[in-house]
């Protein structure tokens, strides 16, 4: 079966501007985790959806959003880019529960210049 | 009480070695304990995982252990290889709550 996809792989933003990331899960699969990823933090957890609706949030500003389809599939949108905001951003699918195995995407590395 | 402390930062063994990566948790109501490892320009994927009822498991080369008395847990690797040689993180959670993440392992297993 497909894994998880996201688009775009790569994206250079401007400070100041807002970007959309998306994240196709495997089929069947009603949660969505998003995770920020730098050298030095590790995984920070931003947001899981599950059904179309928020279920859990990490500690990250509001200009860090997302949203869910009914088809699962999921965005996270970042307004008001900062250069701070440069990380790999991974995005997981699991079955339903968050405590069974997450399948991550390969992530979307964005650069904020 | 919500962090996962993970040990080392980084490690170098030769191969053949048995590297050793530890976690510890304060939580004492997370049930669900994976490690996922990834290599450079991959997402994490899921390596073993257990659960407090047991305090042991292996699936080939990799074993947890599991010690609910000391709130530890920590991944061994057997006869490593190079092909090892990824970050290893540790994660915790409870029911549907969010994985909580330890800061991940740099692991470089020598030729």
């Amino acid at each position: 079966k497909a894994g998880v996809t996201q688009t775009p792989r790569y994206l250079i933003k401007t400070r100041g501007q807002q970007v959309t990331l998306s994240c196709s899960p495997i089929s069947g699969h009603r949660s969505v985790s998003w995770y920020q990823q730098t050298p030095g933090q590790g995984l920070q957890f931003l947001f899981e959806y599950f059904s179309e609706t928020q279920r859990n949030k990490g500690n990250f500003p509001g200009r860090f959003s997302g949203r869910q389809f009914s088809n699962s599939r999921s965005e996270m949108n970042v307004s008001t880019l900062e250069l701070g905001d440069s990380a790999l951003y991974l995005c997981a699918s699991s079955l339903d529960s968050m405590n069974t195995e997450a399948f991550f995407g390969q992530g979307t590395r964005l650069t904020v210049v | 009480q919500q962090q996962v402390k993970q040990s080392p930062q980084s490690l170098i063994v030769q191969k053949g070695g048995i590297p050793i990566i530890n976690c510890a948790y304060e939580n004492t109501a997370f049930d669900y304990f994976p490690w996922y490892q990834q290599f450079p320009g991959k997402g994490p994927a899921l390596l073993i995982a257990i659960r407090p009822d047991v305090s042991e498991k292996k699936e080939g080369r990799f074993t947890i252990s599991f010690n609910k008395s000391a709130k530890q847990f920590s991944l061994h690797i057997m006869d490593s290889q190079p092909g090892d040689s990824a970050t290893y993180f540790c994660a915790a959670s409870k029911g549907n709550y969010q994985l909580i993440w330890g800061a991940g392992t740099k692991l470089i297993i020598k030729p």
